[in-house]
């Protein structure tokens, strides 16, 4: 089945500055790459997502990568604020046979130093 | 729109009594829906897949007959943790998909955090 991994885990930069964080799936077949921030005991809220014939999507300050051949995709928020502090969870759903299923990543603590 | 719920949000219970907890789509039909526990500081693990009208299909390592998965319309699927211990102490998440109008999506209910005593 399918299996993310995510890093780093904790992620601490100033304000202003950018925050990236990486994430690999190994199931080839896997089309959709969904992002969640999850703020401490709330829901986890869907922030972008990517699809697998496209190869970057931007939306304000948060951009998403995907590279189809290296299985890898990123999150990319320029000029960090102190509300973008949360867990963020990359995931990926597999293709036809997986049921639609999103499996997600072990999650990056960001922080945001004032 | 994609509006998800769940209730209760947080239950304390026995050992040895079954908890229901229910997740609904409140504005769309969902024909799946998902099943995720949480455990402190940890990452969603997905328990099972529910599907309106058939039997829930379960992760490995998941007890299909302690956590029974009923899914009897599109806007409803509930999740019944049986015969509970103190280690099923948990945040339970359910999501619902949203497949309309060329849209493919999973958005999440708030979650209910179960304590078992």
């Amino acid at each position: 089945g399918e299996n993310v991994e995510q890093h780093p885990s904790t992620l601490s930069v100033q304000e202003g500055d950018s925050a990236v964080i990486k994430c690999t799936y190994s199931d080839s077949a896997s089309n959709y790459f969904p992002w969640y921030k999850q703020e401490l005991g709330k829901r986890p809220q869907l922030i972008i997502d990517i699809r697998s014939n496209v190869g970057e999507k931007k939306d304000q300050r948060i951009a998403v990568t995907l590279n189809k051949t290296a299985k890898h995709f990123s999150l990319h928020i320029t000029e960090t604020q102190p509300e973008d502090s949360a867990v963020y969870f990359c995931a990926a759903r597999g293709g036809y046979s997986s049921a639609s299923k999103i499996i997600f990543g072990s999650g990056t603590r960001l922080s945001i130093r004032p | 729109g994609a509006v998800v719920s769940q209730h209760p949000s947080r239950v304390i219970c026995k050992s040895g009594t079954s908890v229901k907890i229910e997740c609904r789509s409140l504005d769309f039909q969902a024909t799946t829906m998902f099943w995720y526990r949480q455990f402190p500081k940890q990452s969603l693990m997905l328990m099972a897949t529910s599907n309106e009208g058939s039997k829930a299909t379960y992760e490995q390592g998941v007890e299909k007959d302690k956590f029974l998965i009923n899914h009897a319309s599109l806007t409803l699927s509930t999740l019944t943790v049986t015969s509970a211990h103190p280690e099923d102490s948990s945040f339970y998440i359910c999501s619902a998909r949203y497949a309309i109008s060329g849209r493919d999506e999973q958005y999440f209910g708030p979650g209910t955090r179960l304590t078992v005593t």
